[in-house]
Formats: C-alpha cells, structure tokens, sequence
C-alpha cells in the first residue's frame, strides 16, 4: 500500500515558466512533509519542508503548498531553471516514527 | 562542512557472498538512517538509530540484514548470504536531535550482485 504517491511520472516545462510537481498521501498520521532532489549517481538533496501546521512555506524560488484536508501537497518552482532537470521526491514523517515514506519520484525536464 | 560519507561508492560481489557497507554521518548528527533504492522504485527505509536508544529495524527486509552504530557515529549495514534481489543503491542519511528535523543523505553505495 503505497502511502505517498507522485502519480506524473515525469515532466516538461519551459525555462522560466512555472514547475509544479504533486504528491498525495493517505496517512493522516503524517505531520512533516519534505521534497528532495535526486541528480543520476548522487544521493537526494534536501530543498524544502513543511510542518503539518502551517500551509505553505517559501524559500527563493521553491515554494511548498499542503492541503492537509485533500492530503495533498505540491512543490512550486518559479522561474525553472535548466539545472533543476533532475528526480523529485515527496516524503513524510509520522508524527509516531522518525522513518520517511517516500514517493516513486517525477523526473523534471526544463528545457531551454 | 562535510555530508555524509559512505563506502565503498560501488560494489560488485557474487551471490551467496556476504558485504558491508560503510556511513561516516554528518558530525554532530545523532540520528542515522539506511534506506535502499530499488531500480525505477522510490526510498525504502530500512532501519533507523537515534544516540544510545534501541535501533528502530523495522525495515530490514530479512534476518540476512543488519546494521550497527558504533560510538553513535559511524554504521555498518551487513549483508549475509546476497542474493540477486539485494541489488540496489543503498542510502545513508543523518539528522540533528529533535522532531521534524531533515535527513541529509550520502550518495549511496551501488551495490550489483552477479
């Protein structure tokens, strides 16, 4: 039973337009929520998190949203750049566990 | 500083051999974590160590896995007997003390079983 599911598989967005990635969940026991990056042959890369308290939270052009009533969340890139090309993974916390679930990931194409 | 560091960065071994594999954390850090990444598959933990309390191994896929923590820094994760579906990247990370703290990860060791 997957808990944490990025259902686009990939995407393409244009230098300098808007990337949104998504990421649903159904355990509502989940109170923190974190997005990272994953180039080829390096581990995932921290960029943002967000604690189930709060609804947004911003840092330089990334930008998380959670709507803990539809257990959804996104991360926003704007403007994309062509270095953010890489796998972006969704993960949460347990309010119970210190473990993170993850997502299968979506690869982000930004093309030039 | 420096991120976590783990070896070796790549490993080949046939089955039924066992293999360790190394994390040196992030300084500081009292919390380490093993996660694996299958191919075309998301993270999947594996077990979890927080200062000198009892490790959380939920994860372990099967009695041929194991990890320890020695001196709450660096971790060996072992596995005994390989077998082809132990294949995979595997994944150290750490974190600060306290809740709601993110995990930095190393890049992994690229483990191939023939």
């Amino acid at each position: 039973d997957q808990q944490v599911k990025q259902n686009s598989p990939s995407l393409s967005v244009q230098e300098g337009r808007i990337s949104i990635l998504n990421c649903d969940y159904t355990n509502s026991m989940f109170d923190y929520f974190l997005w990272y990056k994953k180039y080829p042959a390096e581990g995932p890369t921290f960029l943002i998190s967000i604690s189930s308290i709060k609804d947004k939270n911003e840092d330089g052009r990334f930008t998380v949203f959670l709507n803990k009533s539809a257990k959804h969340l996104s991360l926003h890139i704007v403007p994309s750049q062509p270095g953010d090309s890489a796998v972006y993974f969704c993960a949460a916390k347990s309010k119970y566990g210190n473990k993170l679930v993850f997502g299968a990931g979506t690869i982000l194409r930004v093309k030039s | 500083g420096a991120g976590v560091s783990q070896s070796p960065s790549n490993k080949v071994t046939e089955k039924g051999k066992d293999v360790e594999l190394r994390c040196d954390p992030i300084s500081g850090h009292t919390a380490l974590y093993w996660y694996r990444q299958s191919l075309g598959q998301g993270l999947e933990f594996l077990i979890y160590f927080q200062g000198n309390s009892a490790p959380d191994k939920s994860g372990l896929p099967s009695d041929r896995f194991s990890a320890e923590r020695t001196g709450g820094s660096v971790s060996t994760l072992t596995i005994q007997r390989t077998q082809q579906e132990d294949s995979a990247v595997y994944l150290c990370a750490s974190s600060p003390q306290g809740s709601n703290q993110p995990q930095h990860f190393g890049d992994g060791t690229r483990l191939s079983i023939l």
